[in-house]
């Protein structure tokens, strides 16, 4: 069956340390991959996605992802966090052509 | 362009009503997709329309339903509430579909069933 996990459920960093937040998938194809980030009471963001070509990707605010094929994952990496990066993040796989699988989210607290 | 909108953003229903829920996506999407988020569950698809027709349908009772308008406008159902369809429930639109295309999230429609 088609999943995703996110093992950390809550994450604290301090403000200017770097930051990787970890995804696993299962999935019997080949994954269309997403990061979404999600501040309260808000819709769903996209960071970045992949979907073919060079496996470390490069998003918005300063985010990276890195597909790794034989570990069946798919981390978000920040090499220095920002207090307005505390939000909920979810990685996600477009499972067919039209739905995505979520992960349950790492909730992510920066203190100054 | 404008993103996805939702419409109401905030409703409170008694058990036993329905409600409607309302999505426009951005515009020349035409793929549009519902997913409801609660603190128990996380979040899950509940279907997916393209040009009018239910593509894509995911492990929800028949109380959900759903629609797509000829504009690509969307509209969901929740017959006969229960306490536990209080959710956040958002809409996503893409181009075609998701194996080419991102989907774009509108900001959600919060419901609370009481």
């Amino acid at each position: 069956a088609q999943s995703v996990t996110q093992p950390d459920i809550h994450i604290t960093v301090s403000e200017g340390a770097s930051l990787e937040l970890r995804c696993n998938y299962s999935y019997g194809a080949t994954p269309y991959l997403f990061w979404y980030v999600q501040s309260p009471g808000q819709g769903l963001q996209l960071l970045l996605k992949y979907f073919s070509g060079d496996t470390l990707v490069q998003g918005i605010k300063g985010f990276e992802a890195e597909f790794k094929r034989s570990q069946s994952s798919f981390n978000l990496r920040k090499p220095s966090v920002h207090w307005s990066d505390a939000a909920e993040y979810f990685c996600a796989v477009g499972a067919g052509a039209d739905k995505l699988i979520f992960g349950t989210g790492t909730r992510l607290q920066v203190f100054p | 362009k404008a993103g996805v909108t939702q419409t109401p953003r905030y409703l409170i229903k008694t058990r036993g009503q329905q409600v409607t829920l309302s999505c426009s996506p951005i515009s020349g999407h035409r793929s549009v997709s519902w997913y409801q988020q609660t603190p128990g569950q996380g979040l899950q698809f509940l279907f997916e329309y393209f040009s009018e027709t239910q593509r894509n349908k995911g492990n929800f009772p028949g109380r959900f339903s759903g629609r797509q308008f000829s504009n690509s406008r969307s509209e969901m159902n929740v017959s006969t509430l229960e306490l536990g369809d209080s959710a956040l429930y958002l809409c996503a639109s893409s181009p075609t579909r998701l194996s080419e295309e991102t989907q774009y999230f509108g900001p959600g429609t919060r419901l609370l069933v009481l």
